[in-house]
């Protein structure tokens, strides 16, 4: 099984402000990588697939990078709707496995 | 625009068996991605339980392979999760998913999902 990391646990942000959200894998997942946003009670959203490729109306504002093993998802500027859980999620391996989720609070 | 809805019991009994259905609508359920069960915990992170393909073909999580079975009803559009032998570990919001495209096991579209809870 991938392991998936994802640093740090809590991150505290002023709206405007840019944030930078890290994740690790066990191995090498080469770039098959995604990231979604989670709000409580609600499902789920897919932000960035293939590490950097955003999905259908996600905002310029979410961007990712990395390959291999270290992945970074960045909001440029936080929006107060920004405010969330934030998970990766890897499917190189036919066993998906996700990170533990980042959660990104109002400083 | 495909849309996923899931249904079931919200409460199974110990020892019991999970039955949930996802009823795919707007789109085949043959159109050759892979459809997904994902289930959180309240207050825990995403757990990927397996995935099915329109011919049947499954993949499942090896902690929790022995006990888990998914379908797939083409006449129907939709697919299933079964789990035997559920204890108060199980309980949990249940998702169903789709890929984002058929090369990325990324989930673009997922249900609302259903909360099952697993208690006498």
């Amino acid at each position: 099984e991938i392991v998936m990391t994802q640093s740090p646990a809590t991150l505290s942000v002023s709206p405007g402000e840019r944030a930078t959200l890290s994740c690790r894998a066990s191995q090498s997942v080469s770039s098959n990588l995604a990231w979604y946003q989670q709000k409580p009670g609600r499902a789920p959203r897919l932000l960035i697939y293939d590490a950097s490729t955003r999905a259908t109306g996600i905002p310029a504002r979410f961007s990712g990078s990395g390959s291999g093993t270290e992945f970074t998802l960045t909001i440029s500027s936080l929006q107060s709707e920004d405010f969330a859980v934030y998970y990766c999620q890897q499917y190189n391996n036919w066993l998906r496995t996700f990170g533990q989720g980042t959660k990104v609070e109002i400083k | 625009q495909v849309q996923l809805q899931e249904s079931g019991p919200g409460l199974v009994k110990p020892s019991g068996t999970l039955s949930l259905t996802c009823a795919v609508s707007g789109g085949s359920i043959s159109n050759n991605k892979w459809w997904t069960w994902v289930r959180q915990a309240p207050g825990k992170g995403l757990e990927w339980i397996g995935e099915i393909y329109h011919s049947g073909t499954t993949n499942y999580n090896p902690s929790l392979n022995s006990r888990v079975t998914i379908s797939v009803d083409k006449s129907k559009n939709q697919f299933s999760l079964k789990l035997s032998s559920v204890t108060a570990a199980d309980t949990a919001v249940y998702f169903c998913a789709n890929q984002v495209t058929i090369f990325a096991g990324a989930f673009d579209i997922w249900g609302q999902g259903t909360m099952v809870t697993v208690s006498s």
